[in-house]
């Protein structure tokens, strides 16, 4: 069973920080990876969507990257900014099961402060 | 125009009402989803309707029963809720089949069951 985990869980940060979040899984058998935000009581932003064969997707400030053999992603964010401030979640398509679904992470809730 | 359009923002419903909740999307996506997501948990996907052809998370009750008039509809019919169902319901799309494609949610309809 595919496993998503995301740490740290929170994160509080001065404006202006270079950060890092990290997404784990335990299956490396994926379809592809996909980065989101969510603002409280609000619905998901799609931020970088990374197929299986890729290795990093860019936009913006952001860049994620994917390495699908240690079941590990990264999203970078540069210059954080206040508005960055929300909850992060990774979720992964899962290539060998049944039921397909987009498996989520247990999301960071960034704070960055002014 | 990456738009998934939900309504109501919000239903407040007692446990003997039927009531729906309405989804719509114009980006040609030919899968549609419904998840749910109570507070400071990920989302839980309930439907898939990809071309039109639904499968169904065995967990979900009878209770919520999903439909979809066409390629770019899909509704939620509620009947004889718990207090428990109150929760998040997001609706989202992709291009193509589920298993490829960028996911884009909706803003949620926020269900309050009484």
């Amino acid at each position: 069973k595919q496993e998503v985990t995301q740490i740290p869980a929170a994160l509080s940060v001065p404006e202006g920080e270079n950060l890092v979040l990290n997404c784990s899984f335990t299956d490396s058998a994926i379809y592809n990876l996909q980065w989101f935000r969510q603002d409280p009581g609000k619905g998901l932003t799609s931020l970088l969507l990374i197929q299986s064969s890729q290795r990093e997707q860019t936009s913006g400030r952001l860049n994620a990257s994917l390495d699908k053999s240690s079941g590990r992603s990264t999203l970078y964010i540069a210059a954080s900014q206040p508005g960055d401030s929300a909850t992060y979640l990774c979720a992964v398509r899962p290539s060998d099961t049944g039921f397909q679904k987009l498996v989520f992470g247990t999301g960071t809730r960034l704070l960055v402060s002014p | 125009d990456t738009e998934v359009t939900q309504t109501p923002k919000h239903l407040v419903m007692g446990m003997t009402n039927k009531k729906s909740l309405k989804c719509e999307q114009h980006m040609g996506h030919r899968a549609m989803y419904w998840y749910k997501q109570k507070a400071k948990k990920p989302p839980e996907l309930m439907f898939v309707y990809s071309y039109e052809k639904l499968s169904i998370n065995e967990s979900v009750p009878s209770r919520f029963s999903p439909e979809c008039p066409n390629s770019s509809l899909l509704n939620l019919h509620l009947h004889a809720l718990q207090p428990e169902d109150s929760a998040l319901y997001l609706c989202a799309s992709s291009p193509g089949r589920w298993n490829t494609g960028e996911l884009f949610f909706g803003e949620g309809s926020r269900l309050t069951v009484l």
